[in-house]
């Protein structure tokens, strides 16, 4: 029962250099976001998906590209990394609401990106 | 647009002493409401929620929570703290039906004395 898994966990960056953030989940889940964690500030979502094909931006988008060509994937990308995105990174998954039974985010371990 | 407010960055609690962490949020709609506890260089771990009924909810870890409508809060209490309880706690607010994000607030870091 793996759930939701991301890789890589860690990753230094140069600046300018890209990188992308994989995230894949087992559950067949319809939604999946991608969130920042920084201190003090809590989670802040950067993008999500409701569906395979589809994408959204969230409250802090700038600087990130996301891709969800397969529904159990999605791909968080940085075409020039910035000191301003270290960060960790999380990845969660879910199903729409149907009922109160049904309804959870399932979060990965998260990733630790250093941008130097 | 959704919010929450988590008003203590850090809270310090002898060990068996009780606990309450503050969550205020601001939501159009009825909200869903849910506690997240992280341990150091972990994922975030769900400890409780709420959607309807009940007003107290109970979660893992010992831990409950009160949904009190009037105050738009939805604090988290324990009473009885352990040291393996330090670790930071997020409040979160979502809904259902129509709407697809879930918004954290900042957290509250809690230190335990032993």
């Amino acid at each position: 029962n793996a759930g939701v898994t991301q890789t890589p966990k860690f990753r230094v960056l140069k600046t300018g250099q890209s990188m992308t953030l994989l995230c894949a989940q087992d559950m067949n889940h319809e939604y999946m976001y991608w969130y920042r964690q920084d201190p003090g500030m809590g989670l802040r979502l950067i993008h999500y998906s409701v569906g395979e094909g589809t994408t959204a931006k969230g409250e802090v988008p700038d600087g990130y590209n996301v891709s969800r060509l397969k529904k159990q994937n999605f791909l968080l990308g940085l075409e020039s990394a910035a000191p301003s995105q270290t960060s960790v990174y999380f990845c969660a998954s879910r199903q729409p609401f149907r009922d109160t039974s049904n309804y959870g985010y399932t979060f990965g371990s998260g990733t630790r990106l250093t941008v130097v | 647009a959704q919010s929450v407010t988590q008003p203590d960055i850090h809270i310090t609690v002898s060990e068996g002493a009780s606990l309450e962490l503050r969550c205020n949020y601001s939501y159009g709609a009825t909200p869903y409401l849910f506690w997240y506890v992280q341990s150091p260089g972990q994922g975030l771990q769900l400890l409780l929620k709420y959607f309807s009924g009940d007003t107290l909810v109970q979660g893992i870890k010992g831990f409950e929570a009160e949904f009190k409508r009037s105050q738009s809060s939805f604090n988290l209490r324990k009473p009885s703290v352990h040291w393996s309880d330090a670790a930071e706690y997020f409040c979160a607010v979502g809904s259902g039906a129509g709407s697809y994000q879930l918004t954290f607030g900042k957290g509250t870091k809690l230190s335990v004395i032993p």
